[in-house]
């Protein structure tokens, strides 16, 4: 079984700082990364993901994440946030190639303060 | 949009009712997943459907059940329902079920057992 830990549950940052959202995770076996965003009264929407390869992933909207399996972390970054990045960040493990079946954090609340 | 639809937004019932949610998927998606997102629990997965057939399953009880049908639509199915089951329930499709594939979430049905 894997496990995901997201060590903050809210972030406050002032609009244009760098933000960096932290997550763990434990398992037995070689696992798949990924983070989400959820923007109120919506559903998710993938970020990045860490299939292979590169472990510095870019996603969209600027964020980028490096997978450090030493350590077993899976931390996001944004060189500088936009009051629209205020949102609720999830990430996610799994163990198979699929997406879908993922074992969730419990999230982090970022919000951007002007 | 994600251009996965979830009908409907918001169902209010008792308890010990049984209600049913709806997912489209988008369109060409065949892979189908429901996830439960509650304040005690987080995001948990419950069920996936790809093409009609349970592919792989979560944590879900066994008084919730789902299907896929032909038109790849998917219901999911809560039966004696408890205040506990009170949650945010979202379903995502993929075009397919491995690692080429992102999951869309639609915007969720908000379930409220009093």
């Amino acid at each position: 079984a894997q496990s995901v830990t997201q060590l903050d549950s809210q972030v406050p940052v002032f609009e244009e700082a760098p933000v960096e959202l932290r997550c763990n995770y434990s398992s037995s076996v070689s696992v798949y990364l990924f983070w989400y965003v959820q923007y109120p009264n919506q559903g998710l929407q993938l970020l990045l993901k860490y299939l292979s390869g590169s472990t510095l992933v870019k996603g969209i909207n600027g964020f980028e994440a490096e997978f450090n399996k030493s350590q077993t972390s899976f931390h996001l970054r944004k060189p500088s946030v936009h009051i629209s990045d205020t949102a609720e960040y999830f990430c996610a493990v799994s163990r198979y190639t699929n997406a879908g079946k993922s074992t969730f954090g419990d999230g982090t609340t970022l919000t951007v303060k002007p | 949009d994600s251009g996965v639809t979830q009908t409907p937004k918001h169902l209010i019932t008792a308890t010990g009712q049984r209600v049913t949610l709806r997912c489209s998927p988008r369109s060409g998606d065949l892979s189908v997943y429901w996830y439960q997102q509650s304040l005690d629990q987080g995001l948990q997965f419950l069920i996936q459907y790809y093409n009609g057939e349970e592919r792989a399953k979560g944590n879900i009880l066994e008084r919730f059940s789902a299907q896929q049908f032909p038109d790849l639509h998917s219901e999911l199915n809560l039966s004696s329902l408890e205040l506990g089951d009170s949650a945010l329930y979202f379903c995502a499709s993929s075009v397919g079920r491995g690692m080429n594939t992102e999951a869309f979430f639609g915007q969720g049905t908000r379930l409220t057992v009093v």
